[in-house]
């Protein structure tokens, strides 16, 4: 099984400033996708952003970017003008071999 | 557009109960998966299918059963509950194997 990783379990910023959001994975596999998912307090799960790997400019989405390092196998998350609306759990996932594989999760706290 | 329909939302069972979570969608898609998420654990995948009549497991697979005679359907099955299977259950679709998944809006289950 894939393994990722999301080592932060919380993090903070105020609203109008940027937050970073770091994950890795493991894989052996050179196509794969990766994905941003948030999850609010209403428990939906919402695409953010996607990464294709074979792709080396990085995604963005709005105020939504993200930083692949593929030799790293890092994918990080960076939110900019962070809004209250950004408070949520954010999921990191990699895509592989027909299944997704989901870090822990990440709590973004926004303080106005 | 219905999307991805779970029923119940909300369950309670006595521990040795079976029971069926619901899952369809409207979208035509030939993947469909079921999750389970537990705190600090993100989600991880219980079963999969690539199309009707086809199923795999997953990372989490014992205890449940799946069956997927039609594209629209793919119920999970509870077979003996157990209280280590309280969860949220999300199923997903998606008509792509590296396509995003769409959620349906989970299953808080309880088992007492």
């Amino acid at each position: 099984a894939q393994t990722v990783t999301q080592s932060q379990p919380e993090m903070s910023v105020q609203e109008a400033e940027t937050v970073t959001l770091s994950c890795t994975y493991d894989t052996s596999e050179s196509d794969y996708y990766l994905f941003w998912y948030k999850q609010p307090p209403s428990r939906q799960m919402i695409l953010v952003i996607r990464q294709e790997a074979y792709k080396q400019q990085n995604a963005t989405e709005n105020r939504f970017s993200v930083n692949f390092q593929k030799a790293a196998k890092s994918f990080s998350l960076k939110i900019s003008d962070s809004q209250l609306g950004d408070a949520a759990m954010y999921f990191c996932a990699y895509y592989g071999d027909y299944k997704l594989s989901f870090g822990a999760g990440t709590t973004v706290t926004v303080r106005a | 557009n219905a999307g991805v329909t779970q029923t119940p939302k909300f369950q309670v069972l006595k521990t040795g109960q079976s029971m069926t979570l619901q899952c369809a969608q409207d979208m035509n898609h030939e993947y469909m998966s079921w999750y389970r998420q537990d705190p600090g654990m993100g989600l991880r995948l219980i079963h999969y299918s690539v199309g009707a009549g086809i199923t795999d497991q997953g990372e989490v697979p014992n205890g449940y059963n799946v069956s997927r005679s039609t594209t629209e359907d793919f119920p999970l099955r509870l077979l003996s509950a157990a209280p280590s299977q309280t969860s949220v259950y999300f199923c997903a679709s998606r008509i792509d194997p590296a396509q995003p998944q769409h959620f349906g809006d989970g299953t808080r289950l309880s088992i007492l």
